[in-house]
């Protein structure tokens, strides 16, 4: 079946370090990644996405990398700050409109 | 603008009893999703409503309903409910274009069942 997971359910790292949040999918149809983050009592929260056809997206202090050959999605935070901790989700799209399929999550830690 | 408005917030129930939960999306959005968050299952698809259509739905049980009204404003129902109904039910509206993945979450109404 297809699935949507992460690697690492928690994820600690020190202020002003660089996070990495992998996430592996096993279905090469999607049409779009996503990134979510949810912080504690809050609904997600849009990252950023990227389309199949991408290998790689920036934004402001985040980068997203899709390797299709491994199917492998992740999500780099330059500079890591307290605010940055949450629990991050990648989700997919397939076969059309807004049906998101969302993975486990992994929960990143700042450590100040 | 607006950000998603979902009502209520909190709630308790007991088994058997039903609910209705109330999404109201960002002006202009059409699209309204439903999903269900739960520590074990994680973020699943309930459904969607577009133009007051549902459009796509997930694996739920024929107990979760939902509809949406010409204003775009969207309601849930949950009936004869189970103890394992109790969850986070998450709203998100969009404006409605295909494969975007761009949802716009409200900060969910928690429903818990005794």
């Amino acid at each position: 079946g297809e699935s949507v997971g992460l690697h690492l359910p928690t994820l600690s790292v020190q202020e002003g370090d660089n996070s990495i949040i992998n996430c592996a999918y096993s279905n090469s149809a999607s049409d779009y990644f996503i990134w979510y983050k949810q912080e504690s009592g809050k609904g997600p929260q849009f990252i950023i996405d990227i389309r199949s056809n991408m290998d790689k997206r920036q934004g402001q202090r985040v980068t997203v990398l899709l390797n299709k050959t491994v199917k492998h999605l992740s999500l780099q935070i330059a500079a890591t700050q307290p605010g940055d901790s949450a629990v991050y989700f990648c989700a997919e799209i397939k076969g059309g409109y807004q049906k998101v399929t969302f993975g486990t999550g992994t929960k990143l830690q700042v450590i100040p | 603008k607006a950000g998603v408005t979902q009502t209520p917030r909190y709630l308790i129930k007991t088994r058997g009893q039903q609910v209705t939960l109330s999404c109201s999306p960002i002006s202009g959005h059409r699209s309204v999703s439903w999903y269900q968050q739960t520590p074990g299952q994680g973020l699943q698809f309930l459904f969607e409503y577009f133009s007051e259509t549902q459009r796509n739905k997930g694996n739920f049980p024929g107990r979760f309903s939902g509809r949406q009204f010409s204003n775009s404003r969207s309601e849930m129902n949950v009936s004869t409910l189970e103890l394992g109904d109790s969850a986070l039910y998450l709203c998100a509206s969009n404006e409605g274009a295909a494969n975007t993945g761009e949802l716009f979450f409200g900060e969910g109404s928690r429903l818990t069942v005794l």
